[in-house]
């Protein structure tokens, strides 16, 4: 069964440094995400990704975090001088399409687990 | 702004026992998903409610869809230790292109 993989799996950064994480999605996908999840905590919308542009972000997607798609097949999460409350699981999923009324199932990847000291 | 809150947060059972988690949404949902997350994984989709009232069963998980399409539950019978993680719902962001997800409940069973 086709899966979402990102790499890697975990990212030690210092305080002030920038990060990259990387994410392939299910080929025939058209829907992008990044979410976050803080230890123990719930899953956090960090921003969708659709036809090469943002299409929702949420209030923690500021100018510290960035998306991009430089190719067919990747999906990027920069973040710019990452802070300690930087510090969570980052999970990348695909879908289908959300549709309206009718949203796809999201596929999640095994997630990146950040760690900013 | 939406709000998709789950109770209980926490959950002990004893192995065979049921077990019900609850989600209320503070808007109404076009439609609601259940997804899995064992402990250390990612969350896996379960089940898609779209309707009002709607109940779906997956061997010894039911899930339900208020009437009102602004809660839902899922309810396991007879839990296994394989039940064990974190279920949470999570409903369409009003007219947006993301999924909300709720507070998660954390299942743990004691064999």
């Amino acid at each position: 069964e086709p899966e979402v993989t990102q790499t890697p799996s975990h990212q030690v950064t210092q305080m002030g440094q920038e990060v990259i994480l990387r994410c392939v999605p299910i080929s025939n996908h058209l829907y992008f995400y990044w979410y976050r999840q803080i230890l123990g905590q719930k899953v956090e919308f960090l921003v969708s990704f659709y036809n090469n542009e943002i299409s929702e972000k949420s209030e923690i997607f500021d100018d510290q975090f960035s998306v991009e798609r430089p190719d067919g097949s990747n999906f990027t999460l920069k973040i710019r001088s990452t802070k300690l409350e930087d510090s969570a699981m980052y999970f990348c999923a695909s879908s289908v399409s959300p549709g309206q009324g009718f949203f796809s199932p999201l596929h999640f990847g095994n997630g990146t687990r950040l760690t900013v000291t | 702004g939406q709000q998709v809150m789950q109770i209980p947060q926490y959950q002990h059972v004893q192995e065979g026992e049921d077990f019900t988690t609850y989600c209320n949404s503070s808007t109404t949902l076009s439609n609601i998903q259940w997804y899995k997350q064992r402990p250390g994984g990612h969350p896996v989709f379960l089940i898609q409610l779209v309707k009002s009232g709607e109940v779906k069963k997956q061997k010894r998980l039911t899930f339900q869809f208020g009437e009102a399409k602004k809660n839902s539950s899922l309810h396991i019978t007879a839990t296994q230790t394989t039940d064990v993680g974190t279920y949470f719902c999570a409903g369409p962001g009003g007219a947006t292109n993301k999924l909300i997800f709720g507070t998660g409940t954390l299942l743990a069973v004691q064999p």
